[in-house]
């Protein structure tokens, strides 16, 4: 089974200071048709999980530019350029890969310093 | 605007059963694959079920394979998931989401004596 793990768990930031969290594979990500099926979503407190990004990179409607995803194979990172209040909350990667099985991260808290 | 609505939620004792349906709205439902994500009171988020557009395929994850049986009924827009044999391990929030981007406000099974 492909296992995910994201770091850090913990991540305390700044008021528009930039914030950064992995996340590692276990298999590469690399789906036989090119794609690489690693989404991130965003669980803020009290509300349902909202997807951010999906295959990697690609912002979904409405998510603030400020928000971006990188990677590839096995190493993927979601970026925040410049932290605000309403980004407080639990970061999740998930790989969709290696279908029919889907694998989310541990999750990664970020809170306001 | 896509709309998931959650029911069925509830206490339930061990060895128990209990039905969660989800009906959708704002988006052409039979399209969608649609799956069924769990999270354990202070935990992470768990994929749960997966069914096909037209309900010919489904997959579960190891840990309700046998015991969970999600299906559709692409007519009335819904889609349910139907635990038997439920324990304490089953005790999480559930969520619907098409397709791992739109999500329900989710409902909590609690499985308690």
């Amino acid at each position: 089974d492909v296992v995910l793990i994201q770091s850090p768990l913990s991540l305390p930031v700044t008021l528009g200071q930039p914030a950064s969290i992995s996340c590692r594979s276990s298999q590469s990500l690399v789906y036989s048709d090119g794609n690489t099926f690693l989404n991130w979503f965003q669980q803020r407190p009290g509300q349902s999980p909202r997807r951010l990004i999906y295959k990697v990179s690609n912002r979904d409607s409405g998510v603030p530019d400020r928000f971006s995803g990188s990677g590839s194979g096995t190493d993927f990172t979601l970026r925040i350029s410049r932290v605000e209040a309403e980004d407080v909350g639990i970061y999740y990667c998930m790989q969709g890969t290696h279908w029919p099985l889907y694998t989310f991260g541990q999750g990664t808290k970020l809170e306001i310093k | 605007e896509v709309q998931l609505v959650q029911s069925g939620g509830g206490l339930v004792q061990p060895g128990g059963s209990l039905r969660l349906s989800c009906v959708g709205s704002g988006f052409t439902f039979r399209s969608y694959w649609m799956h069924w994500v769990r999270q354990a009171p202070g935990k992470g988020l768990v994929w749960v079920s997966r069914i096909n557009s037209d309900g010919s395929t489904t997959t579960y994850a190891d840990s309700v394979k046998g015991r969970f049986t999600i299906s559709r009924d692409n007519a009335k827009n819904s889609l349910h998931l139907q635990m038997n044999s439920l324990g304490a391990e089953d005790t999480a929030v559930y969520y619907c989401t098409r397709d791992l981007v739109d999500w329900g406000q989710g409902t909590l099974v609690t499985v308690s004596s």
